[in-house]
């Protein structure tokens, strides 16, 4: 089972400003990451496949990078509704497995 | 508008049954090219899939290791829906439950979520 570490546990940043997010896998995904956000009470919601496409109606300060074991996701200017808590997920091998979750909290 | 609605009882005793159904509306239970997941969310064991079903030419079932001694999950395709059983619940299966579809790969798709608590 592939294990997937999310960097770091809690991000402080200030809204305006940019975040960065990391995501390393225990071994080679490929480019098949995906990266989810999850607001408190709700289901996470997919952001980003493919490592670095954005899903249906994310907007375009969501960007992902990275291949093979090391991936970050940027949100370039956080918006009020961006502080939350983000997973990574790897579907390149059974059983697909998730991060323990990065929360962004408001600096 | 493709949604998955989830429902089920929120306190289970324990040794009892956890027994949780996803109504699908927009996406066929039947589909060639989903999967329809049950996935538990707790602060000790983060997100934690638990097993699937999907269709394709047949059914297949796949489940968590942790549970499979424990759990069946059921397509009913004259309700399009798909459900979760787990047996003999002890309060670590106290969660937040959650179906999803996967399409190529990622959870494209989940229901609302049921928060589960196994308690007497």
């Amino acid at each position: 089972e592939i294990v997937m570490t999310q960097s770091p546990a809690t991000l402080s940043v200030s809204p305006g400003e940019r975040a960065t997010l990391s995501c390393r896998a225990s071994q080679s995904v490929s480019s098949n990451l995906a990266w989810y956000q999850q607001k408190s009470g709700q289901a996470p919601r997919l952001l980003i496949y493919g490592a670095s496409t954005r899903a249906t109606g994310i907007p375009a300060r969501f960007s992902g990078s990275g291949s093979g074991t090391e991936f970050t996701l940027t949100i370039s200017s956080l918006q009020s509704e961006d502080f939350a808590v983000y997973y990574c997920q790897q579907y390149n091998n059974w059983p697909y497995t998730f991060g323990q979750g990065t929360k962004l909290e408001i600096k | 508008q493709v949604q998955l609605q989830q429902s089920g009882p929120g306190l289970v005793k324990p040794s009892q049954t956890l027994s949780l159904t996803c109504a699908i509306s927009g996406d066929s239970v039947s589909s060639n090219s989903a999967a329809w997941n049950w996935i538990r969310q707790s602060p000790s064991r983060g997100l934690e899939w638990l097993g699937r079903t999907y269709f394709r030419s047949k059914w297949y079932n796949d489940y968590a290791i942790s549970v499979k001694s424990r759990i069946t999950i059921n397509p009913d395709t004259s309700k399009n829906q798909f459900s979760l059983q787990l047996n003999s619940v002890t309060p670590e299966d106290t969660a937040v439950y959650y179906c999803a579809r996967v399409a190529r790969g990622t959870y494209d798709l989940w229901g609302q979520g049921t928060l589960v608590t196994v308690s007497s």
